[in-house]
């Protein structure tokens, strides 16, 4: 069946540190592939989205790009801040519902 | 517009009660779907309501249930409680739902349940 894979964490980085997380999928046929924020006693905000291969998703200095043929959808950012700190999902579209992975807790530090 | 709102934001209830958990979608949403959120099991997907019709279900036991009204606001109930109930509850709408695989859903702050 269809299912998402996601590096777990807690990943710890410094201000304007490079960011990456990433994500591989197992789908038949052509998902969409998300990215799915939750900060502390919050639900879920979409971070991101892209819905066919070689599509690349931006938002707030985030990427992520749909890659058939390693079957992932890495997300990346070039510098990040204190104020990304929270828990990133990657998540995939299969028949209207969403298929997460188990989240990657990102901690900025000053 | 205003977004997915969930009542109550928490709760909490004793082993054998029941609960009634709210979720009123984004205007114009038909499709309202629910989830659960553990420390162990991550985000699981519960059932998808679209028109009054539950469209899609998750691998849940028969106590977990819901419905939806005809202004698509929804509502799922949790039978017998059971200690491993405990979590948040999430509630995300859109526009088709499972009629559309790349719509985006828009997530409600949810409901936290605590059993004891």
């Amino acid at each position: 069946g269809n299912s998402v894979t996601q590096m777990e964490g807690p990943v710890t980085l410094s201000e304007e540190a490079f960011l990456t997380i990433n994500c591989t999928y197992t789908a038949t046929g052509y998902p969409s592939l998300f990215w799915y924020v939750q900060y502390p006693g919050e639900g879920l905000q979409l971070l991101l989205k892209a819905t066919k291969a070689d599509d690349k998703g931006s938002n707030k200095g985030f990427e992520a790009t749909y890659r058939k043929e390693t079957t992932s959808f890495h997300l990346e950012k070039g510098s990040v801040q204190v104020s990304d700190s929270a828990v990133y999902f990657c998540a995939l579209g299969s028949q209207g519902n969403l298929i997460f992975g188990k989240g990657t807790k990102l901690s900025v530090k000053p | 517009k205003a977004g997915v709102t969930q009542t109550p934001r928490y709760l909490i209830k004793t082993r054998g009660q029941q609960v009634t958990l709210s979720c009123s979608p984004i205007s114009g949403h038909r499709s309202v779907s629910w989830y659960q959120q553990t420390p162990g099991q991550g985000l699981q997907f519960l059932f998808e309501y679209f028109s009054e019709t539950q469209r899609n279900k998750g691998n849940f036991p028969g106590r977990f249930s819901g419905r939806q009204f005809s202004n698509s606001r929804s509502e799922m109930n949790v039978s017998t409680l059971e200690l491993g109930d405990s979590a948040l509850y999430l509630c995300a709408s859109s526009l088709a739902g499972s009629g559309n695989s790349q719509e985006t859903q828009y997530f409600g702050p949810g409901t936290r349940l605590l059993v004891l």
